[in-house]
């Protein structure tokens, strides 16, 4: 698609629901990043995924928290037994494979889904 | 480590007036350096990007942003805001393909 797609875009959910968010890269993006915004916070790296190399986790903030990649396109983040403390906006980024250019290197965000946890 | 660092948490300028935000960084080698914004509500946008060559770089709406080696600066600028300029700014540098961002700084216009 045109730009880095993410759903849903709001989703409340009760404390120890499990949670799935989806998002869509744009199209030949070899890289997906997750990224999480607390409320009036900067951002946080989550996880990392390129092309077929094995993801870097190391921003998960709990085992709660995972994620995966189907052929390399589309990532699901799944947070299992949610908490209060997990509500936030999570982003979504992609980009280009290397830096071949410097013209259409960088990094497109979706717009995120919010979450809120009560 | 690598870091990126905004020193100011809010701004606030008048509209018509210029702006600068300040963005520094720490980093080993030559960094690739960008700056998004986010308006309320709204996801992030790449607003400019540095990678080599001229240290001036345009970017969209009427934004620049300056790269300073010897300062480990970039920083942003825009010679006249207006009031759909009020959101929120971050400077990020790229580190491995992973991106290390900086707190961000509130932009705040005066009518």
């Amino acid at each position: 698609g045109a730009g880095v797609s993410q759903s849903p875009s709001n989703k409340v959910t009760e404390k120890g629901k499990d949670v799935e968010l989806r998002c869509d890269p744009i199209s030949g993006h070899t890289a997906l990043y997750w990224y999480r915004q607390s409320l009036g916070q900067g951002l946080e790296f989550l996880i990392y995924f390129q092309g077929n190399s094995a993801p870097d986790k190391s921003g998960l903030p709990s085992d709660r928290f995972s994620a995966e990649r189907t052929g390399g396109s589309v990532s699901t983040l799944t947070i299992q037994r949610t908490q209060q403390e997990d509500s936030a906006v999570y982003l979504c980024a992609s980009s280009p494979p290397v830096v071949s250019s410097s013209t259409n290197y960088g990094y497109t965000f979706g717009s995120g889904t919010r979450l809120t946890v009560v | 480590a690598q870091s990126v660092t905004q020193p100011d948490i809010h701004i606030t300028v008048s509209e018509g007036a210029s702006l600068e935000l300040r963005c520094n960084y720490s980093y080993g080698a030559t960094p690739y350096l960008f700056w998004y914004v986010q308006s309320p509500g709204q996801g992030l946008q790449l607003l400019l990007k540095y990678f080599s060559g001229d240290t001036l770089v345009q970017g969209i709406k009427g934004f620049e942003a300056e790269f300073k080696r010897s300062q480990s600066s970039f920083n942003l600028r825009k010679p006249s805001v207006h009031w759909s300029d009020a959101a929120e700014y971050f400077c990020a540098v790229d580190s491995n393909y992973q991106l290390i961002w900086g707190a961000g700084t509130k932009l705040i216009i005066k009518p």
